[in-house]
């Protein structure tokens, strides 16, 4: 079974600094999705990246982007220019390729991390 | 992404009792799925919603406490049965998008406080 690691509980950054978040994975796969959602105090879980297997070039949307080294089973989260607004818990997630019976479907999260971002 | 509402946003609910969650999608999608977030832990998949079938339940979920209803392709239900304080949690709808590589989305979570 697949497993996801973060190992930051907490971190917190500077306004209009850098931050990374770590997650490790662990699989037998060689083509699976990762993802990272942003959890506000609102509680609904957003998408902020998403990242093929398959794919070599790390993903990008707008300040966030992602260093996917799979020989490593690495997949962290690098936030840029960081807004008050980034506040929020963080979830790695692991998903297997649709067609691998139920585990195809299933998400699995690692434990979270907790960004503060500081004024 | 699609678009998922859940009904109700937040309930308080008393021991012993049932409540029913739903979960309205503004397209047809093959995947729906049931998480269980209990406070400050990370999400659990409950049950993967069928349509036209019985649901699949993960380990340590079982139908008479979680039943859940797909009667089409847009629509789902979870009830939590004969509730107890253990079930207070925020209980989240999820949908596969396959126009967007299968990816998760979630709608805005039903949070449930058991006294």
């Amino acid at each position: 079974a697949q497993t996801v690691t973060q190992s930051q509980p907490e971190m917190s950054v500077q306004e209009a600094e850098t931050v990374t978040l770590s997650c490790t994975y662990d699989t037998s796969e060689s083509d699976y999705y990762l993802f990272w959602y942003k959890q506000p105090p609102s509680r609904q879980m957003i998408l902020v990246i998403r990242q093929e297997a398959y794919k070599q070039q790390n993903a990008t949307e707008n300040r966030f982007s992602v260093n996917f080294q799979k020989a490593a089973k690495s997949f962290s989260l690098k936030i840029s220019d960081s807004q008050l607004g980034d506040a929020a818990m963080y979830f790695c997630a692991y998903r297997s390729p649709p067609g691998r019976e139920t585990s195809g479907s299933r998400l699995t999260f690692g434990e979270g991390t907790q960004l503060t971002v500081n004024p | 992404s699609a678009v998922i509402s859940q009904k109700p946003s937040r309930d308080i609910c008393q021991r012993g009792t049932s409540l029913t969650i739903q979960c309205q999608v503004d397209s047809q999608v093959t995947m729906m799925f049931w998480y269980r977030q209990q406070p400050g832990q990370s999400l659990t998949l409950i049950a993967t919603a069928n349509q036209g079938s019985e649901a699949t339940y993960e380990s340590g979920f079982v139908i008479d406490k979680f039943p859940i209803s797909r009667p089409n392709l847009t629509f789902s239900t979870l009830t939590v049965s004969n509730m107890s304080p253990e079930d207070s949690s925020i209980y989240l709808c999820s949908v596969a998008d396959l126009l967007r590589g299968n990816t998760i989305y979630f709608g805005e979570g039903s949070w449930l406080t058991v006294v």
